[in-house]
């Protein structure tokens, strides 16, 4: 299994772009890196997912390296309501099928006024 | 609005008792992954389904149990309840089989699950 380890927390301040690094060193060739975002009292919302090198969407950028054993989610221009734990999430495969799709210890970010 | 339906949304029960949390996944997902959100333990992958059958273990104690019916909707049953097993139970679906790793979850809002 993948096992990925990220910062507890994180503070930033409304307007600023937030970078938040996940490291995965045995990540497998498979394996794909997915970001989500859960409130409090809330199931965990998908982000953004990808491969490798960088993938964009209306939310959020996702840059991974070339050797894809960490991955940096990068928020631009939060806002408090940004405020939330974001998981990293590496997907592994068992022999035989299913996904046991594990999450981390997740970051905290706080973003203030 | 994640399209995944979870109930009840609180329960309140006693130890020893037995409870069933009840998930419906998004319309047309064949697979279905229950979670233990505790204080202290973060976001536990408890077990998958796929298409009615069980796919991925995963920390799940043997006084719990689940299963995936005909409909696809999924039953996580917990008995002989311990003051620890209090906790937010989640239930996510997939689109994709079981064999992708790039799937993505769609969660349900979550049981609130109080051991009295």
């Amino acid at each position: 299994l993948a096992k990925t380890t990220q910062p507890i927390s994180m503070d930033s301040y409304e307007g600023q772009e937030v970078n938040i690094t996940c490291s995965h060193n045995n990540i497998a060739t498979n394996d794909y890196i997915t970001w989500y975002q859960q409130f409090p009292s809330q199931g965990p919302r998908f982000i953004i997912q990808g491969y490798k090198t960088k993938v964009t969407n209306e939310v959020a950028s996702l840059f991974i390296p070339a050797d894809r054993k960490s991955s940096t989610l990068s928020l631009p221009r939060v806002s408090l309501s940004d405020t939330a734990v974001y998981y990293c999430l590496v997907g592994s495969i068992l022999t035989g099928g299913g996904n046991k799709l594990t999450f981390g210890t997740g970051t905290q970010l706080k973003v203030e006024l | 609005d994640s399209g995944v339906t979870q109930t009840p949304k609180h329960l309140i029960t006693a130890t020893g008792q037995r409870v069933t949390l009840r998930c419906s996944p998004r319309s047309g997902d064949l697979s279905v992954y229950w979670y233990q959100q505790s204080l202290d333990q973060g976001l536990q992958f408890l077990i998958q389904y796929y298409n009615g059958e069980e796919r991925a273990k995963g920390n799940i104690l043997e006084r719990f149990s689940a299963q995936q019916f005909p409909d696809l909707h999924s039953e996580l049953n917990l008995s002989s309840l311990e003051l620890g097993d209090s906790a937010l139970y989640f239930c996510a679906s997939s689109s994709r089989d079981s064999i992708a790793t790039n799937e993505k979850l769609f969660f349900g809002s979550g049981t609130q699950l109080s051991v009295l």
